[in-house]
């Protein structure tokens, strides 16, 4: 398997254009997780879905930020509008279950820029 | 809130053995203990994970105290290209199966 790929590698954007962030996970897997990076804030859970429905999205900042999962080989991330303040680097992670090893597979990740 | 406590950086010398704690004092009995690093300008990485047993495997070795409330990561000989932030989380077999990591722990390993 390729691993968890996120699409794109860098993004930058204009302040108030909406912006959309791709995740493929890893093929069997049922846990996927969106994380965002900043220095200021490090690394925050933003929500993640189980078998394709949210389970938490108490993360997500604002109602600016939204997630799907409209099967179980994609998800999407959009931020509409988009603010400076967005800008970080923003992760995809999938796993199997507890009952299965548990460990999360990170992709490689979206620079986002909004300036 | 992360439920884990970890010192925010440590220093070893390459070839030597380091020793990385985690404090979980709240852990649960269906919480298990998981490790992850963050080399620099990439994605956190899987290391180890237990729930009551010390475990090893190829990248580490992962002691876990009799009651459960704290952890140490075992890196056995410092590499230069371990030099990462190691992070300590807890992933329950609840239904709250969130994730979070905290700040981790910033290794630098000297030459």
């Amino acid at each position: 398997d390729a691993g968890v790929i996120q699409s794109p590698r860098h993004e930058v954007t204009e302040m108030g254009q909406e912006v959309t962030l791709r995740c493929k996970p890893i093929s069997g897997h049922d846990y996927l997780f969106w994380y965002r990076q900043t220095m200021m804030r490090g690394l925050e859970l933003l929500i993640y879905f189980n078998n394709n429905v949210p389970i938490d999205d108490s993360g997500m900042p604002e109602d600016r930020f939204s997630a799907k999962m409209p099967n179980a080989s994609f998800s999407n991330l959009k931020i509409q509008p988009s603010e400076p303040r967005d800008s970080a680097v923003y992760f995809c992670a999938s796993s199997l279950g507890l009952s299965r090893g548990g460990e999360l597979f990170f992709g490689s990740g979206t620079q986002l820029s909004v300036l | 809130d992360a439920k884990t406590t970890q010192p925010n950086s440590m220093e070893s010398n390459e070839e030597e053995p380091v020793h990385l704690p985690c404090n979980h004092s709240t852990i649960s009995g269906t919480d298990y203990i998981h490790w992850y690093r963050q080399l620099p300008s990439q994605g956190p990485e899987y290391v180890i994970h237990g729930l009551t047993s010390n475990v090893n495997n190829r990248m580490a070795s992962l002691a876990i105290a009799e009651d459960r409330k704290s952890s140490t990561l075992i890196l056995h000989r410092a590499t230069l290209r371990d030099a990462a932030v190691y992070y300590c989380i807890l992933r329950t077999t609840g239904n709250n199966n969130d994730m979070r990591f905290g700040a981790g722990t910033r290794l630098t390993v000297k030459p």
